[in-house]
C-alpha cells in the first residue's frame, strides 16, 4: 500500500474550521482516498473518500490536490464531539483498511 | 446505512479460557469481514479476512489455531479467542466490507474490550 504522513496531533477551538493534512508522495493512479475517524473506545467511522475531484458531504470536505500528492480533511465547524483520531488511507482494491497512526484531533472549547 | 452490529461490547474472562465475538451486518450481506486488534495508544493491527463459506486469510505473526475465526453466513462472522492470557487483553475490532469490486466502503463494529485477569 502506498504511504501517508499525517501530523500526530492537532487542536482546534470549538466552532472553527478544521484542516487536516495527508502527505502521500507515492500515490498511484488507481489509489483512492480514504477517511476514517475513531472517537475514544468506538470502532472507526467513515468520513469521506474521494479518487481526483474534491468531494463534500455532510459530516466534511476532502480537498485533494491537483498532483494527488497531499489531501486536507476540512471539518468547517469543530464541534467537541470531533475529538477523535482521523486517519487518511490510500485504496486501490476492495480489501482490508491498513491503518497509519493518524492525527489525534483535540477540540478545546 | 449499513449497520455491523459487535457483540460483547466488553468481556472479562480467566487466563486459560475461551471468549468468543460476534461480528453481525445487520442490513446487508457481508462476503467480506476483516478482524483487528488494537493496543492502547496504538492504531488498528489487522489480523485477518474473512470470506463467506472458506477459511479465513490471517496475517503474518498471528496464531490461526489461537484467534479462531468462522464465517459461516453472509452476517456473522465470529472470533473465537482460544485458551486466553493476558497478553491478549486488547480491543478486538471488526469490519465489514460493503458494496461491490468497484463501488466499496467499509463498516465497522464498535468494537469489544477483552480483559484477561
Amino acid at each position: 500500500d502506498a504511504k501517508t504522513t499525517q501530523p500526530n496531533s492537532m487542536e482546534s477551538n470549538e466552532e472553527e474550521p478544521v484542516h487536516l493534512p495527508c502527505n502521500h508522495s507515492t500515490i498511484s493512479g488507481t489509489d483512492y482516498i480514504h477517511w476514517y475517524r475513531q472517537l475514544p473506545s468506538q470502532g472507526p467511522e467513515y468520513v469521506i473518500h474521494g479518487l481526483t475531484s474534491n468531494v463534500n458531504n455532510r459530516m466534511a470536505s476532502l480537498a485533494i490536490a491537483e498532483d494527488r500528492k497531499s489531501s486536507t480533511l476540512i471539518l468547517h465547524r469543530a464541534t467537541l464531539r470531533d475529538a477523535a483520531v482521523y486517519y487518511c488511507i490510500l485504496r486501490d482494491d476492495p480489501y482490508a483498511l491498513n491503518f497509519g497512526k493518524g492525527t489525534s484531533l483535540l477540540v478545546t472549547p | 446505512g449499513a449497520v455491523v452490529s459487535q457483540h460483547p461490547s466488553r468481556v472479562i474472562c480467566k487466563s486459560g479460557t475461551s471468549v468468543k465475538i460476534e461480528c453481525r451486518s445487520l442490513d446487508f450481506q457481508a462476503t467480506t469481514m476483516f478482524w483487528y486488534r488494537q493496543f492502547p495508544k496504538q492504531s488498528l493491527m489487522l489480523m485477518a479476512t474473512s470470506n463467506e463459506g472458506s477459511k479465513a486469510t490471517y496475517e503474518q505473526g498471528v496464531e490461526k489455531d489461537k484467534f479462531l475465526i468462522n464465517h459461516a453466513s453472509l452476517t456473522l462472522s465470529t472470533l473465537t479467542v482460544t485458551s486466553a492470557h493476558p497478553e491478549d487483553s486488547s480491543f478486538y475490532i471488526c469490519s465489514a466490507r460493503t458494496g461491490g469490486f468497484t463501488n466499496y466502503g467499509y463498516t465497522f463494529g464498535s468494537g469489544t474490550r477483552l480483559t484477561v485477569v
